[in-house]
């Protein structure tokens, strides 16, 4: 299958401070990642659809301004939480699709904002 | 609206003792089912994706069937290294988006 990778896997910052989270696909083009946040013991919850050359799309309350999203390449996005609090302390998933739609996920990055 | 529901929410098996995961949809316009894996701490890992009402598809000790309500996850003889929460989801639109149903919390004891 199709591999993902994000990087870094585990990052613990000051509060104020803004963090970047790379995501990429790595033996496949995509024109369309997606970015997912989860709290423990709960499913995953759609952030915003990054598509490559273009802005990306936010869900519902979810802050544009706070997580901002570039999708310079076919194989990158990055996800960049400005000015973190502790509420943001949570586990960061992108996933990218293929060509058949299938979407693979990268391994996650556990953020931790003291 | 677009929902997706998985049951049961635990399951706890011995080693060796078969079951099935349920998880039911109501989309309009079914554009696929995916079965993942999830371990703690890691991403989803791709398992299946099902098209159409009676596909099947087998991977190891897996085997994901499709209805059109519903999609069940059958596991034979499981281990202990099955142990994990599987997700099933639908997409939604045509841009990919998928929801996700809660997850089933499968805990396989030796």
């Amino acid at each position: 299958g199709a591999v993902v990778s994000q990087h870094p896997s585990r990052v613990i910052c000051k509060s104020g401070t803004s963090v970047k989270i790379e995501c990429r696909s790595l033996d496949f083009q995509a024109t369309t990642m997606f970015w997912y946040r989860q709290f423990p013991k709960q499913s995953l919850m759609l952030m915003a659809t990054s598509n490559e050359g273009s802005k990306a799309t936010y869900e519902q309350g979810v802050e544009k301004d706070k997580f901002l999203i570039n999708h310079a390449s076919l194989t990158l996005s990055t996800l960049t939480v400005t000015s973190a609090h502790p509420e943001d302390s949570s586990f960061y998933i992108c996933s990218a699709h293929d060509s058949q739609e299938t979407q693979y996920f990268g391994p996650g990055t556990r953020l931790l904002v003291l | 609206e677009d929902q997706v529901t998985q049951s049961p929410e635990a399951l706890r098996l011995q080693e060796g003792e078969s079951s099935s995961l349920n998880c039911s949809y109501t989309v309009s316009g079914l554009r696929g089912l995916f079965w993942y894996r999830q371990d703690p701490g890691k991403g989803p890992e791709f398992l299946f994706t099902l098209y159409s009402a009676g596909e099947e598809k087998e991977k190891e000790r897996l085997k994901a069937t499709l209805t059109k309500k519903e999609s069940f996850l059958h596991i034979t003889a499981p281990k202990p290294e099955d142990s994990a929460t599987y997700l099933c989801a639908v997409p939604y639109n045509q841009g990919g988006k998928l929801i996700f149903g809660q997850g089933t919390e499968l805990s396989v004891k030796p």
